[in-house]
């Protein structure tokens, strides 16, 4: 399966903490995408990281990528209670377009 | 500007019966995909349309088939329904050239009974 791996699969803080997840991929990339959903939703497009791109930011979100490991991960700083969602990282490949998807965390955020 | 929009929300089928699943894209996006999300899981890619044709195809067998009208619109039929098709059908559209940043519709989610 070309599916990537996310890591944790759950995570629950507190309001105010800084909640990070990371993402690994088997195949080389064109750019990396994260997105959230909310409970069974649609996902909204959060942040891209292209492949010639080490660290990106974005308000209180922070991607890296380590192409050389194959992996990802996003910090959301300051947590709030309306973070609380799932979050997928997806690999983009040029080829047809399409976006492989990981299993997602689910992010927790306590008030 | 209209987002995705995708009809009906929510719908029961039993198995072997056939689902259309429509899908309108957003506001000058020429280029429409469709994933099939089960519940715990990632989404999983089933095939993408650019002008009318099929432009790339997921691991799905034959009976999940598509169209894209003119006005980039675009539906998903399920043939001969299995249990294991129970699941949010999200269409993502998008506008060409792109660097894959999808917008997705809130989805439909199918019950197979």
């Amino acid at each position: 399966s070309q599916q990537g791996e996310e890591d944790p699969q759950a995570l629950s803080i507190q309001e105010g903490e800084n909640a990070t997840m990371n993402c690994s991929y088997k195949t080389s990339i064109n750019n990396l995408q994260w997105y959230r959903q909310n409970s069974g939703r649609g996902l909204v497009h959060l942040i891209l990281i292209r492949s010639n791109e080490r660290e990106k930011h974005s308000g209180r979100l922070r991607v890296t990528l380590d192409t050389s490991k194959k992996s990802s991960s996003l910090l959301i700083t300051a947590s709030r209670a309306a973070d609380t969602a799932s979050y997928f990282c997806a690999n983009y490949y040029n080829q047809g377009g399409k976006l492989i998807f990981g299993q997602g965390t689910e992010l927790s955020v306590k008030p | 500007e209209t987002g995705v929009t995708q009809s009906p929300t929510h719908l029961i089928k039993t198995r072997g019966q056939q689902v259309t699943l429509r899908c309108s894209s957003q506001s000058g996006h020429n280029t429409v995909s469709w994933y099939q999300q089960a519940l715990g899981q990632g989404p999983q890619f089933i095939f993408q349309y650019y002008r009318e044709e099929e432009n790339g195809r997921g691991n799905f067998p034959p009976r999940f088939s598509g169209l894209q009208f003119p006005n980039y619109s675009s539906e998903l039929n399920v043939n001969a329904l299995e249990l294991d098709d129970s699941a949010l059908y999200l269409c993502a559209s998008t506008a060409v050239p792109n660097t894959g940043e999808l917008f997705f519709g809130e989805g439909s989610r199918l019950t197979v009974l």
